[in-house]
């Protein structure tokens, strides 16, 4: 029972187009969402955050998005670079908890 | 200057042999987490450490264990492990409490387990 989704395992953008990166989650008792970069041979690094209090968080070409009702986030990324390919974890923590729960991770590629 | 490290980065282990993963941080934050990773997988949260308290998960397996000597240290250790527990396997840390806008968990490189 996946209570955090992923549902698109790669996405494929050309280089100064737009990335968007979908999650989808189940319990509504998370109260603060993430999204890391992950290299390979490195572990997740932390890219943006948004507090579920919140519909919108922007921190220079990454801006994310968070619609409770739908229990949906998104991540955009404009312009995309070619840096930008890598794979993209969502988390979210439950509230009360130190205890985050991730995604399956979607492989963005950005195309020169 | 790294701030959450792992040994070995690899590790080779048979069926059945115990096998320690290490993890220190130079953050001093109270929260420490392992995770197992498997290929196209999500991160499975196994346990976390608010400092000494210890935190497991319910569908952890008993086959896995951990120490929290100190706050810069914790391991993982794997009893027996079997094929099924050739993963890679993720330290973290946060600090203790409610996050802001930047706050976050920090991860060390993972130790990739084989088991032959």
């Amino acid at each position: 029972d996946q209570q955090v989704k992923q549902n698109s395992p790669s996405l494929s953008v050309q280089e100064g187009r737009i990335s968007i990166l979908n999650c989808d989650y189940t319990n509504s008792m998370f109260d603060y969402f993430l999204w890391y970069k992950k290299y390979p041979a490195e572990g997740p690094t932390f890219l943006i955050s948004i507090s579920s209090i919140k519909d919108k968080n922007e921190d220079g070409r990454f801006t994310v998005f968070l619609n409770k009702s739908a229990k949906h986030l998104s991540l955009h990324i404009v312009p995309s670079q070619p840096g930008d390919s890598a794979v993209y974890f969502c988390a979210a923590r439950h509230s009360g908890t130190y205890k985050y729960i991730f995604g399956t991770g979607t492989r963005l590629k950005v195309l020169a | 200057d790294a701030m959450v490290i792992q040994n070995p980065r690899y590790q080779v282990t048979q069926f059945g042999k115990p096998v320690t993963l290490s993890c220190s941080q130079t953050l001093n934050h109270n929260v420490m987490y392992w995770y197992q990773q498997k290929s196209s997988q999500a991160p499975k949260l196994l346990f976390h450490y608010y400092d000494k308290d210890f935190n497991n998960e319910a569908d952890t397996p008993d086959n896995f264990q951990s120490r929290r000597p100190n706050t810069s240290f914790c391991f993982l250790d794997i009893r027996s492990p079997g094929l099924g527990d050739a993963a890679m396997y993720l330290c973290a840390t946060s600090r203790d409490f409610t996050p802001g806008p930047q706050e976050t968990q920090y991860f060390g490189p993972g130790t990739r387990l084989l088991v032959l």
